[in-house]
């Protein structure tokens, strides 16, 4: 079973900052099954990016991912208001799995 | 435009079967590629993965989970349905379930939750 960890666990920065995020797994995997969503409170999540570096229809395109093997990426380039949440990353091997998430906060 | 709505009890006691239902709307579940799947988070905890099922009726569980769900589907009805035996309150959480498209796999469209407390 593959686990991802995600770091920093939560990420201070202010609005118009870089953020970058980080997905590591136990060991190699397929970066065409790498994920990543967005959580907003009292919200279900939303799908940002797919096949790691694929951003979903509608996201804009501050939002990058990048990375392979066990090593990937989330890159909000400029944080707007909005962007403040939680992210996860996914990854599907022979099932699905979610990293444990990073909150990105206003500081 | 596809949307998917959990229905389901709000509140189980412990041992108890859990039965959850996924309506959906958009899209077929005998379409080649897509899935859906059932995905939980406790109260300020992360996503956990439960299951999948696809088109073709291959079902996928959760490691650790595995031996109390069970994941059928009613492709006529637009239906999925979750059950989840033995349940325990430390399983009280909002339970999702979402749409997986054909191709890289992603859930892309998700249902807004329901919250089930397991308390006696």
């Amino acid at each position: 079973e593959i686990v991802l960890t995600q770091s920093p666990g939560t990420l201070s920065l202010s609005p118009g900052e870089r953020a970058t995020l980080s997905c590591r797994a136990s060991q190699s995997v397929s970066s065409s099954y790498l994920a990543w969503y967005q959580q907003k409170p009292g919200q279900a999540p939303r799908l940002l990016i797919y096949g790691a570096s694929t951003r979903a229809t509608g996201i804009p395109d501050r939002f990058s991912g990048s990375g392979s093997g066990t090593d990937f990426t989330l890159t909000i380039s400029r944080l707007e208001p909005e962007d403040f949440a939680v992210y996860y990353c996914q990854h599907y091997g022979s099932s699905p799995f979610f990293g444990g998430g990073t909150k990105v906060e206003i500081k | 435009q596809i949307t998917l709505k959990e229905s389901g009890p709000t509140l189980v006691k412990p041992t108890q079967t859990l039965t959850l239902t996924c309506t959906f709307s958009g899209f077929s579940l005998s379409t080649s590629g897509v899935g859906v799947g059932w995905i939980r988070q406790p109260p300020g905890k992360a996503l956990e993965w439960l299951a999948l099922i696809y088109w073709d009726d291959d079902k996928r569980y959760s490691p650790s989970l595995k031996t109390r769900l069970t994941i059928t589907k009613d492709t006529s009805k637009n239906q999925v349905v979750l059950t989840m035996t033995n349940m325990d309150p430390v399983d009280t959480a909002t339970y999702y379930c979402a749409h997986e498209p054909y191709g890289p796999h992603r859930f892309d469209y998700w249902g807004q939750g329901t919250l089930v407390t397991v308390s006696s």
